[in-house]
């Protein structure tokens, strides 16, 4: 069975100051996954997405994403944090799968940005 | 890109009731549906996965009496919560896909509150 672990419950960072949010994951093949970004009360946003191809994926707002194999980790990153940042964040990975594209998502990792 | 519409955005009804939640598809044709539930600051688990036209299948513990889906059309599924109980308040969230749509992009979410 597929899971994801973010190790980190709360993360607080200045503003400007780079980030890294981590993530692993357990699957049996390569897996596809995603970084969400959930404002309160909000829906999920797709930040982005790893499929196959080039391990360093770019997204929106500024983020990356590394794939590593060998670590089986997809950790999120910025160089420079914004205010508007502050969110939760959830990784999540799902079977490659057209038409069965459930998602088993992390606990979630809530990122405070201090001025 | 593809987009999920969800509505209501959040309801409250008292105990007892019940509440039908629609997920749209707007700019593709959506074979197949995942519908998720969030509590207060967790993470997101999947409750059932419905494709167009035939029954929705549900993960192991969620009740398919008490969580009624239907996709009856490829462009909308519908969630009702019959009987609604407190312990049934919750964040609720679709997403969709078909065609060249994977199920990657979320609707909104419904913030359910049952008094």
């Amino acid at each position: 069975a597929q899971s994801v672990t973010q190790p980190d419950i709360h993360i607080t960072v200045s503003e400007g100051a780079s980030l890294e949010l981590r993530c692993n994951y357990s699957y049996g093949a390569t897996p596809y996954l995603f970084w969400y970004v959930q404002s309160p009360g909000q829906g999920l946003q797709l930040l982005l997405k790893y499929f196959s191809g080039d391990t360093l994926v770019q997204g929106i707002k500024g983020f990356e994403a590394e794939f590593k194999r060998s670590q089986s980790s997809f950790n999120l990153r910025k160089p420079s944090v914004h205010w508007s940042d502050a969110a939760e964040y959830f990784c999540a990975v799902g079977a490659p799968n057209f038409g069965n594209e459930k998602l088993t998502f992390g606990t979630g990792t809530r990122l405070t940005i201090i001025p | 890109g593809a987009v999920v519409s969800q509505h209501p955005s959040w309801v409250i009804c008292k105990s007892g009731t019940s509440v039908k939640i629609e997920c749209r598809s707007l700019d593709f044709q959506a074979t197949t549906m995942f519908w998720y539930r969030q509590f207060p600051k967790q993470s997101l688990m999947l409750m059932a996965t419905s494709n167009e036209g035939s029954k929705a299948t549900y993960e192991q513990g969620v009740e398919k009496d008490k969580f009624l889906i239907n996709h009856a059309s490829l462009t909308l599924s519908t969630l009702t919560v019959t009987s609604a109980h407190p312990e049934d308040s919750s964040f609720y969230i679709c997403s969709a896909s078909g065609g060249e749509n994977y199920g990657y992009t979320f609707g909104s979410g419904t913030r359910l509150t049952v008094v």
